[in-house]
């Protein structure tokens, strides 16, 4: 979990509500990853970002959104949450020696009732 | 859509026995790494290994790499309590990790005293 921090840790909201969840890291890397893990899927690609002004989807963007205004901070965004929304989040970012491998942040719980 | 396949899904053994969980993919890699994740803890990075090697060591971990079967092994010897979690792989495609990491099921490893 070095450098990379998440908030809230915890969060349950109503379906329609917008959701944002945050992630901040201190290690000045450029690239910044958004995960979702669900049950019996592992974890999956939402969207990604080579650095401010750069955002990317991944394997499984829909209903998701992200922006990146400094090198720190990517947050995601739930315009209108869902059930189908309900999972773990983890946010990462590239270790510097071996930046193929990811720090991974402690992750968000939402439960979208 | 899922890279890697764990097996099994679950497995437990006594502590002090080896632990082997098997991971196949489908496409072409750059890289296979495997990942450990605590209950409720985001994942730590374990160990890469690349497409041009056949196996890999760190402490008690032994990774092994079959690129013409798309499948490597993941070997913990001497299991301790303190390895009871989730191991997943994740492979990096031939353009590289910049992309993302594409992750499997996972295989969950419990160490009975």
């Amino acid at each position: 979990d070095a450098g990379i921090t998440q908030s809230p840790k915890h969060k349950v909201t109503e379906t329609g509500t917008p959701v944002t969840l945050r992630c901040h890291q201190t290690e000045n890397h450029r690239y910044m990853y958004w995960y979702r893990q669900d049950p019996g899927h592992g974890l999956r690609l939402i969207h990604y970002s080579y650095g401010v002004q750069d955002t990317n989807k991944g394997e499984v963007s829909d209903g998701y959104s992200v922006s990146r205004s400094n090198t720190e901070d990517l947050p995601l965004t739930l315009e209108s949450a869902a059930s189908s929304q309900t999972s773990v989040y983890f946010c990462a970012s590239p270790h510097w020696t071996e930046t193929d491998t990811q720090y991974f942040g402690p992750g968000t719980r939402l439960t979208v009732l | 859509s899922q890279q890697g396949e764990e097996d099994p899904q679950a497995l437990s053994i006594q502590e002090g026995e080896n632990a082997t969980m098997n991971c196949s993919y489908k496409t072409s890699i750059n890289n296979l790494q495997w990942y450990r994740q605590n209950s409720g803890r985001g994942l730590v990075h374990l160990i890469l290994i690349r497409s041009n090697e056949r196996e890999k060591h760190s402490g008690r971990l032994r990774v092994t790499l079959d690129t013409s079967k798309k499948s490597s092994s993941l070997l913990i010897t001497a299991s301790r309590a303190a390895d009871t979690a989730s191991y997943f792989c994740a492979t990096v495609s031939r353009g590289g990790g910049a992309d993302g990491l594409t992750f499997g099921k996972g295989t969950h490893l419990i160490i009975q005293p």
